[in-house]
């Protein structure tokens, strides 16, 4: 039944060590979008793709990159993770970017920069 | 720039009561306005979406409103239970950021038995 799936649900780096984040979703939505979540804090998004064209948000730092390869995946890559980057990190996707269309959302994968 | 603003940021009721959350934004050009669940370390789940025509949506115990000219939504949660306690956000969508939702910070709600 699990519709937006993020591996790992917990993932503990080192400072300026790459991480790779993973989303994957079965509902053959065409966009698919990354948001930050720090605690007690609104989601933030970094990036969004429509079906291949992705979308970098102006406030994104270049330290964060995207790839998606296919329809029902979605790659979130840290470069060089740094102590602010500790955060939730939810993955998102709708059928379109229309505006009447809800947004489903993955359970999240806690990232903790050691 | 468009702002949402949730208050308060926090909420604890007993058990049975109904209770309202409140959302105010500051744009009123906005496409649709939504009410997200967010149990403690984990994602979101969208509760309800009303459009900027619509004045109310339900939802089992849940009725969400809109007066897009004031700026403000509620979330009315009927007969409160202890399953109910969650971070509830609202957020709108902006008609001039094509994608982007515009969140509020959320209110903590917790029910005690």
């Amino acid at each position: 039944d699990a519709m937006v799936i993020q591996n790992p649900r917990y993932q503990v780096t080192q400072f300026g060590k790459p991480v790779t984040l993973s989303c994957s979703q079965t509902l053959n939505h065409n966009v698919m979008y990354w948001y930050q979540q720090k605690s007690s804090q609104a989601p933030k998004l970094l990036f969004h793709y429509y079906d291949k064209d992705f979308n970098n948000e102006a406030d994104t730092p270049d330290n964060f990159q995207s790839r998606r390869p296919n329809t029902s995946f979605c790659f979130l890559d840290i470069r060089s993770p740094g102590l602010g980057d500790a955060a939730m990190y939810l993955c998102a996707t709708s059928r379109d970017p229309g505006s009447s269309v809800t947004q489903y959302f993955g359970p999240g994968t806690r990232l903790l920069v050691l | 720039k468009q702002e949402v603003t949730q208050i308060p940021a926090a909420l604890s009721v007993p058990e049975g009561e109904n209770l309202v959350l409140n959302c105010s934004f500051t744009d009123s050009a906005i496409y649709n306005l939504q009410w997200f669940r967010q149990d403690p370390g984990k994602g979101l789940t969208s509760l309800l979406l009303i459009q900027s025509s619509q004045r109310e949506q339900t939802s089992g115990r849940l009725n969400a409103s809109l007066d897009k000219s004031s700026g403000r939504s509620t979330l009315y949660i009927a007969a409160s239970q202890p399953g109910d306690s969650a971070t509830y956000l609202c957020a709108v969508r902006q008609k001039d950021s094509n994608y982007q939702l515009i969140w509020g910070a959320g209110t903590k709600l917790i029910i005690k038995p």
